[in-house]
């Protein structure tokens, strides 16, 4: 079955340690998107990425990192400089923005730092 | 700045009747805009998608409208249906070369009322 992973569904942290949030698609999408969702804030756009090996900072990217390796995979990491990391992270994908497609969203990462 | 606005935090409408759902923007870069509605814990499903080269876009019980003098979408929902009740997004896709994002709105939570 074709779709966006993400992984895992509830994650818990110490403050001040790093974390990685992973996402995959086999969906063979060009573009890879991140965005994190607090009460009252909608979607929010941290990173994002057209082509492998290039990626763009969003609305919020201070305090976040990622990489894009592979054209299926675009990992986010939360680390220790981001003020606010608790929060529900979506990962979401789409066709190059060209061909006037929907993205696909997964199913999200619940993030609780401690 | 917000880009896309939805200024309705909540709408509630008695089952039956028609849901109209708005959202404003500002960027006339933006040439893409869609609907996703989204549960707790979950990640958005994608509902319905127009061009900016239309003015309407109909898939079954739900509609898109676009003015793009005002800058204006709406989603109408007709008739409302139990299962309608959830936070339903705006979002908004402008196309260029380096840029390819995907801005959505806060959302609006629609109740259907028995």
């Amino acid at each position: 079955d074709g779709g966006i992973t993400q992984s895992p569904k509830y994650l818990f942290r110490k403050e001040g340690q790093n974390v990685t949030l992973s996402c995959e698609q086999n969906l063979n999408h060009d573009a890879m998107y991140w965005y994190r969702q607090d009460p009252g804030q909608g979607l929010r756009l941290i990173y994002y990425s057209q082509i492998v090996n290039d990626f763009q900072k969003g609305d919020i990217a201070e305090g976040y990192s990622v990489s894009r390796e592979k054209k299926e995979s675009f990992p986010l990491t939360v680390t220790s400089a981001q003020k606010n990391p608790t929060a529900f992270y979506l990962c979401a994908s789409s066709w190059s923005a060209s061909m006037n497609t929907e993205a696909f969203f997964g199913q999200g990462t619940r993030l609780t730092v401690v | 700045d917000q880009q896309v606005k939805q200024n309705s935090p909540s709408l509630s409408v008695q089952e039956g009747r028609i849901s109209i759902l708005n959202c404003d923007y500002t960027n006339s870069m933006f040439d893409y805009f869609l609907w996703y509605k989204k549960y707790p814990a979950e990640g958005p499903t994608f509902l319905i998608s127009i061009s900016s080269i239309k003015d309407k876009n109909e898939d079954g019980r739900f509609t898109v409208f676009l003015n793009k003098s005002a800058k204006h979408l709406s989603l109408h929902i007709v008739p409302s249906q139990p299962g309608d009740s959830a936070v339903y997004f705006c979002a908004a896709r402008a196309w260029s070369n380096r840029d390819d994002k995907i801005i959505f709105g806060k959302g609006t939570r629609l109740h259907i009322l028995p």
